[in-house]
């Protein structure tokens, strides 16, 4: 069965800093990964997935998360944080199209003026 | 907009109340889900209804009743909650079962 590790339950950078959120999977099939956003008080919006094509992913508001299958891992990363950033986020992974969708336990990013 | 609305955003509800989150998706998708967040744990998943009908159900307490019309609607009937329960559900809509999932803003309950 798939799970999802993502390394440090609280992450904070400060506004302009590189953001880097790490997420490691295990699957016993190629997977398909996924980042998700959630602000306070909202639902999860997708921020980025992988599905077998290029391993250097581009999302929405300038994340990007590379596929490295000898590490297990699909690290997010952003070059300048922005406040608007804050936020937690979800790492998760299928056993491909139609399988079930694991969670990581998520990683709060704190961003300090 | 995600495409996902769920009602209400908020709930208080006594232990002996019997009340129902409601979740309307536009996006034309085939499956949709309810999920439990609650504070420092993982997102659970409660169950999967595809073309209305329910192909999976992860061992949730039958006093959360899942109903699906149609594929547009969601619905989660509860009764005689624990305040155990209190936590934000979220509502999710796929293509297909276990597809990339477009989520509600969610229905904070508290139960009291």
């Amino acid at each position: 069965a798939q799970s999802v590790t993502q390394l440090g339950s609280h992450v904070s950078v400060s506004e302009g800093a590189l953001v880097l959120l790490r997420c490691n999977y295990s699957s016993s099939v190629p997977p398909y990964l996924f980042w998700y956003v959630q602000y306070p008080n909202q639902g999860l919006q997708l921020l980025l997935k992988y599905t077998s094509a290029a391993t250097l992913v581009k999302g929405i508001n300038g994340f990007e998360a590379e596929f490295k299958k000898s590490e297990t891992s699909f690290h997010l990363t952003k070059p300048s944080a922005h406040m608007s950033d804050a936020a937690e986020y979800f790492c998760a992974v299928s056993e491909g199209y139609g399988n079930k969708l694991v969670f990581g336990a998520g990683t709060i990013l704190r961003v300090k003026s | 907009e995600t495409g996902v609305t769920q009602t209400p955003r908020h709930l208080v509800m006594g232990m002996t109340n019997k009340k129902s989150l409601k979740c309307e998706q536009h996006l034309g998708h085939n499956a949709m889900y309810w999920y439990k967040q609650s504070a420092k744990k993982p997102l659970e998943l409660m169950f999967v209804y595809s073309l209305e009908e329910r192909v999976e159900n992860n061992s949730v307490p039958s006093r959360f009743s899942p109903e699906c019309p149609n594929s547009s609607h969601l619905f989660l009937h509860l009764h005689t909650l624990q305040p155990e329960d209190s936590a934000l559900y979220l509502c999710a809509s796929s293509l297909e079962p276990n597809t990339e999932a477009f989520f509600g803003q969610g229905t904070r309950l508290t139960v009291v």
